[in-house]
């Protein structure tokens, strides 16, 4: 069955980046897009960017263009989001999430990364 | 950024009753190239990650009861729960994928009574 396994949480100090990674289970990896998607405590979801897993095309939010970077390692099925100079703003779950094909919907997520931010 | 306003923030209903979820977009999120509403609605319970319910505003994604449902086109869009049940406790969210950066509304949390 479909899964997403992202990596296990990390504690980190104001200015530095951390990368989470999103492992893929039990579908072609290259025939789906890869969206991440954040939840600062008590807010709204937040969408970040999105990856083609076969072509490798991207696309970031303006509000983290330039501080987010999505990779993917195809022979992997890994798709890896690294953001830097982080902020205590930054603390929050992040989530991997795939898209439904050409729906658009995200209809599987991953179990999410809880990235605390503090000094 | 394409803004999504829910109301309300929060209900309570009895058990069996029926609930409906309002979310408004700042812009117009029906596609002209698929004459589809690009919006779609989760359900996320305490801990655990959002789960798609409905995409295309009216959809039901597979294994959804069908006491949920979406309707609206446009601008304004409603999730409807025809008879809540105790594991309906939850918040939820819609989304559009219209554009990006894609955007969710803040959420509506419904309890029961």
């Amino acid at each position: 069955q479909v899964r997403l396994v992202q990596s296990g949480a990390e504690v980190k100090k104001p200015g530095a980046s951390v990368k989470i990674s999103c492992k893929a289970f039990g579908y072609t990896f290259t025939n789906y897009a890869m969206h991440w998607v954040r939840q600062a405590p008590g807010q709204r979801l937040e969408w970040m960017a999105w990856i083609n897993a076969g072509n490798g095309n991207k696309k970031y939010s303006p509000k983290f263009q330039g501080r987010v970077t999505i990779t993917r390692d195809t022979a992997a099925s890994t798709v890896y989001m690294e953001l830097s100079s982080l902020k205590s703003e930054d603390t929050a779950v992040y989530y991997c999430a795939r898209m439904a094909g050409p729906t658009g919907g995200l209809d599987y997520w991953g179990q999410g990364t809880l990235v605390p931010v503090s000094s | 950024d394409i803004v999504m306003t829910q109301s309300p923030d929060s209900l309570a209903g009895s058990l069996g009753e029926k609930a409906t979820i309002n979310c408004k977009s700042s812009h117009n999120v029906l596609h002209n190239s698929n004459n589809k509403n690009h919006l779609a609605w989760y359900q996320q319970k305490p801990g655990q990650p959002p789960k798609l319910l409905i995409y295309w505003a009216s959809t039901r994604e597979s294994g959804v009861p069908d006491r949920f449902s979406g309707s609206g086109s446009g601008t304004d869009f409603t999730l409807t729960i025809s008879s809540l049940q105790a594991e309906d406790v939850a918040v939820y969210y819609c989304q559009q994928y219209y554009s990006t950066p894609w955007t969710f509304g803040q959420g509506t949390k419904v309890e029961i009574k």
